[in-house]
């Protein structure tokens, strides 16, 4: 089935350790995305890339790095220098669409991260 | 930047009334999408609406975007145990339609 896979579903970290969350989807999806969700808080945007090789910052990217080596991964380290990193982090994809702004976007199940 | 706003925070309403949520961008919209997001899982789209003052309808759901596409707003009627849930609205900035901002939720709690 075509779907986003993120990995680890949970996953608990020291403080000063850099943690990387994994997320590969095969929907031939040109634009990926991360976002952070805290406790009955809203989505925000950390990363997004509409094209492999390349990606731009979100709303809250400090304390963050990605890569987009291959369309269908878009992995996401939070480093140490994250100041606050226990969250849920939810990764997105969407077909490029042009005109009409983005198609829907499609999430995996979230990883959650908690720092010790 | 943009930001996306949305009211109410929370709703608690009885099984069988009406709930609304409204969404309002301090930007214009390429379009706006609606999500859902139930406890524990990850946000579900709903719908896109794409034109100025569209409406559209999904059963007991009726979404609307504003005539400046600055606004967008759910309406749920006759609520049922199975809507419970936050709801999201999110929609790419005009012009920079690869940036998806989400709103800030509504979280809605139906009392059976």
């Amino acid at each position: 089935d075509g779907g986003i896979t993120q990995s680890p579903k949970y996953l608990f970290r020291k403080e000063g350790q850099n943690v990387t969350l994994s997320c590969e989807q095969n929907l031939n999806h040109d634009a990926m995305y991360w976002y952070r969700q805290d406790p009955g808080q809203g989505l925000r945007l950390i990363y997004y890339s509409q094209i492999v090789n390349d990606f731009q910052k979100g709303d809250i990217a400090e304390g963050y790095s990605v890569s987009r080596e291959k369309k269908e991964s878009f992995p996401l380290t939070v480093t140490s220098a994250q100041k606050n990193p226990t969250a849920f982090y939810l990764c997105a994809s969407t077909s490029r669409t042009s005109g009409m702004g983005t198609g829907e976007l499609f999430f995996g199940e979230g990883s959650r991260l908690t720092v010790l | 930047g943009q930001q996306v706003m949305q009211i109410p925070q929370y709703q608690h309403v009885q099984e069988g009334e009406d709930f609304t949520t409204y969404c309002n961008s301090s930007t214009t919209l390429s379009n706006i999408q609606w999500y859902k997001q139930r406890p524990g899982g990850h946000p579900v789209f709903l719908i896109q609406l794409v034109k100025s003052g569209e409406v559209k309808k999904q059963k007991r759901l009726t979404f609307q975007f504003g005539e400046a596409k600055k606004n967008s707003s759910l309406h749920i009627t006759a609520t049922q145990t199975t809507d419970v849930g936050t709801y999201f609205c999110a929609g790419p900035q005009a012009g920079g339609y690869q940036k998806v901002t989400f709103g800030t939720g509504t979280k809605l709690q139906v009392i059976p």
